[in-house]
């Protein structure tokens, strides 16, 4: 089973810029791998905020945007607030199975 | 308005079977991709299945050959039937589309 990596914590100042990437052990992650991303807040379910590389959800802020930046996927959060404090997961699929990345504590401070 | 709901978790002995249910509402599960996705509290979430409108269907190395997913499109409500669970299956079960989750449903397997 692959393995998908993440950054495990990024600090970003209030209004400030921060890309977190999502990396997997087999090679470059494509737009084939259908890149999702969510978050997370503590005692909550997971939120989707992006699907398939670069597609936002009626209710993801602009502020948030996908990508894919030197063979990783990658999620820009552009003009950081306080409640965008949270842990971070992508979500790369192989071919049919899926796996989760290990996730990014996104600190705002 | 948009929503899963799942039930059908519950205290269950090793080698036991439970069957989860997602109720949606607000959009058919037989037209968008749904998973099933668990995760024991403090760890991150970890991916086991997902139903393709088109009916395919796909499982985590860890689930294969034990849990099911399958969905009735008259009742709009995806399905994961579980059998000889392990201990290590103990987490909260989540029911998604591509967009929509629900709160999840706690699967706790203990003797």
């Amino acid at each position: 089973q692959a393995v998908v990596t993440q950054e495990p914590s990024l600090t970003v100042s209030p209004g400030g810029t921060v890309t977190l990437t999502c990396g997997s052990s087999t090679g470059a992650v494509t737009s084939g791998h259908y890149p999702y991303w969510f978050q997370q807040k503590p005692g909550q379910a997971p939120r989707t905020l992006i699907h398939d590389t670069s597609n936002k959800h009626s209710s993801t802020p602009a502020r948030f945007s996908g990508s894919l930046l030197g063979g990783k996927a990658a999620l820009t959060l552009s003009g950081a607030l306080p409640e965008d404090e949270a842990d971070y997961y992508c979500l790369l699929y192989y071919n049919g199975p899926g796996v989760f990345g290990t996730g990014t504590k996104v600190t705002v401070l | 308005e948009v929503q899963v709901v799942e039930s059908g978790g519950g205290l269950i002995q090793p080698g036991g079977s439970l069957r989860l249910s997602c109720a949606a509402s607000g959009f058919s599960v037989s037209s968008d991709i749904m998973t099933w996705v668990r995760q024991v509290p403090g760890k991150g979430p970890e991916w086991v299945s997902i139903l393709h409108s088109g009916g395919g269907a796909y499982y985590a190395d860890s689930v294969t050959g034990r849990f099911t997913i399958s969905r009735d499109n008259s009742k709009n409500t995806l399905f994961l039937q579980m059998n000889n669970l392990r201990v290590e299956d103990t987490a909260v079960y989540y029911c998604a589309s591509r967009l929509t989750w629900g709160q999840g449903t706690l699967v706790t397997v203990s003797s």
